[in-house]
């Protein structure tokens, strides 16, 4: 988890508000992703950015938005569109350009909505 | 389009036994793959990577996996299993193009005293 981190922890909204959970890095990382765990389904990605100002759509970015104006942050806004959001949402970073590279994880926030 | 497929979601095992956890991919190009692990309510961990060179990659806390081209697979092993390995695995792969990792769905990895 060193070097990535993701606020809050926790985080219960009301159906039909948005949220915006929060990822900062401090690895000098160019890249950064989102995904979205839910059990029995694995990773599956949402948003990615591979240079500030730029961000492209994964498979499931119906109902969220990103934005990328600091290569350090990549926050992750959760629209009141999106019909099922209750969820694990786990952000990651990687140096950017080389195939071969891991992604590095954050810790994780728990989204619950009532 | 590149997958990865974990065909257990439950693999049970003694302490102190050999365990295996099985990941079969699909990309075009040569496959850069990966393990992670997650424990309850926390990030990804990475374990291990193959990139190219040694079938056998060996990584943290004394896992290891085997790359095997021709069955299309990137099995994660340890000789002997520890309670502490109780966890949930995931693969994932990386083809082709500048992408994100792919990942399959985890292996609930369960080592019994």
């Amino acid at each position: 988890d060193g070097g990535i981190t993701q606020s809050p922890k926790y985080l219960f909204r009301k159906e039909g508000q948005n949220v915006t959970l929060s990822c900062e890095q401090n690895l000098n990382h160019d890249a950064m992703y989102w995904y979205r765990q839910d059990p029995g389904q694995g990773l599956r990605l949402i948003y990615y950015s591979q240079i500030v100002n730029d961000f492209q759509k994964g498979d499931i970015a119906e109902g969220y938005s990103v934005s990328r104006e600091k290569k350090e942050s990549f926050p992750l806004t959760v629209t009141s569109a999106q019909k099922n959001p209750t969820a694990f949402y786990l952000c990651a970073s990687s140096i950017g350009g080389p195939l071969k590279v891991e992604q590095f994880f954050g810790p994780g926030t728990r989204l619950t909505v009532l | 389009a590149q997958s990865v497929a974990q065909p257990e979601d439950q693999v049970n095992v003694a302490e102190g036994n050999p365990l295996t956890v099985k990941c079969t991919y699909s990309v075009s190009g040569n496959p850069y793959l990966f393990w992670y692990v997650q424990y309850p309510n926390r990030g990804l961990q990475f374990l291990l990577k193959y990139i190219t060179g040694d079938n056998l990659v060996k990584g943290s806390y004394g896992f290891e996996a085997e790359f095997n081209k021709s069955q299309t697979s990137f099995h994660l092993k340890k000789p002997s299993a520890l309670v502490s390995d109780s966890a949930l695995y995931f693969c994932a792969v990386r083809g082709s193009g500048n992408t994100p990792l792919v990942f399959g769905k985890g292996t609930r990895l369960s080592v019994i005293a």
